[in-house]
C-alpha cells in the first residue's frame, strides 16, 4: 500500500491537456515536503520531470508543469503529444516514523 | 557526468541472502547531504523504494522491510552495497541505486539489475 496515491491510469488525445494526481497526508506532501515526479517511457529507467514541486529539470518542455496544495501535487501535462506515453510517478519524504521515502503507485498515462 | 552501475547475482534462491553492490562515479559521498539509494521494480509493477545510505553514514530503510535489509558503504569509496536476507520469489525485480543530491530528489539511476528468485 503506497503512502502516496496516484490514479491507476489516465488518458488523453493529442493536443489536450491531462492530470496526474498524487495524494498523500500530513506527515508526507502535507508536512510540506517537496513532491517531485519521474517519467517512465517503455523499456527504460526513470527520469527526474519535475522536483521542488513546481521545477522542470533543463531539457524538459514547459508542457510538463508542477503544483502542490494541501496533501496531494499535481501533475500537468498540456499540448500532449505521442511520446508523452508512459508510466509517471511522484515521490515525496515522509516524515512518519524514522523517516522514509515514499512513492505515489504510478499512473500510465495512454495518449489515444 | 555521474554514472551508477548495479552488480551481483541475477539468480538467487529463496531463503538466501541477496548482496548487490553499487558502484559509482561523478560524485562523492563525503559530499555533504548527498545520498546513495535503492529501489526496486518488479516486472510490470510500480517502484518501491528500499533504502537510502547518507553521506555521514546515516541509514533509512523500508519499514516494511526493515529487518531484511542492510545497507553500507563498500570497500571502495565509491561503492554501496545492499544486502537483502531470506529472499522470496516475490522479490523478483529490477534493483536500481540512485544518487539523490542535497536537493533531495533522484537526480541518476543505475541501468538496474534485474535479480530473479527461483529454485
Amino acid at each position: 500500500q503506497s503512502l502516496l496515491t496516484q490514479p491507476p491510469s489516465v488518458s488523453g488525445a493529442p493536443g489536450q491537456r491531462v492530470t496526474i494526481s498524487c495524494t498523500g497526508s500530513s506527515s508526507n506532501i502535507g508536512g510540506g515536503y517537496d513532491v517531485n515526479w519521474y517519467q517512465q517511457l517503455p523499456g527504460t529507467v526513470p527520469k527526474l520531470l519535475i522536483y521542488g514541486d513546481d521545477n522542470r529539470p533543463s531539457g524538459v518542455p514547459d508542457r510538463f508543469s508542477g503544483s502542490k496544495s494541501g496533501t496531494s501535487a499535481s501533475l500537468a501535462i498540456s499540448g500532449l503529444q505521442p511520446e508523452d506515453e508512459a508510466d509517471y510517478y511522484c515521490q515525496s519524504y515522509d516524515g512518519s516514523l524514522s523517516g522514509l521515502w515514499a512513492f505515489g503507485g504510478g499512473t500510465k498515462l495512454t495518449v489515444l | 557526468q555521474i554514472t551508477l552501475k548495479e552488480s551481483g547475482p541475477t539468480v538467487v534462491k529463496p531463503t538466501q541472502t541477496l548482496t548487490l553492490t553499487c558502484t559509482f562515479s561523478g560524485f562523492s559521498l563525503t559530499t555533504t547531504r548527498v545520498a546513495v539509494g535503492w529501489i526496486r521494480q518488479p516486472p510490470g509493477k510500480a517502484l518501491e523504494w528500499l533504502a537510502l545510505l547518507y553521506w555521514d553514514d546515516d541509514k533509512l530503510y523500508n519499514p516494511s522491510l526493515r529487518s531484511r535489509l542492510a545497507v553500507t558503504k563498500g570497500t571502495s569509496s565509491n561503492q554501496v552495497v545492499l544486502t537483502m536476507t531470506d529472499m522470496d520469489p516475490v522479490d523478483t525485480a529490477t534493483y536500481h541505486c540512485v544518487y539523490r543530491p542535497s536537493a533531495g530528489y533522484i537526480d541518476s539511476w543505475g541501468q538496474g539489475i534485474l535479480v530473479t528468485v527461483s529454485s
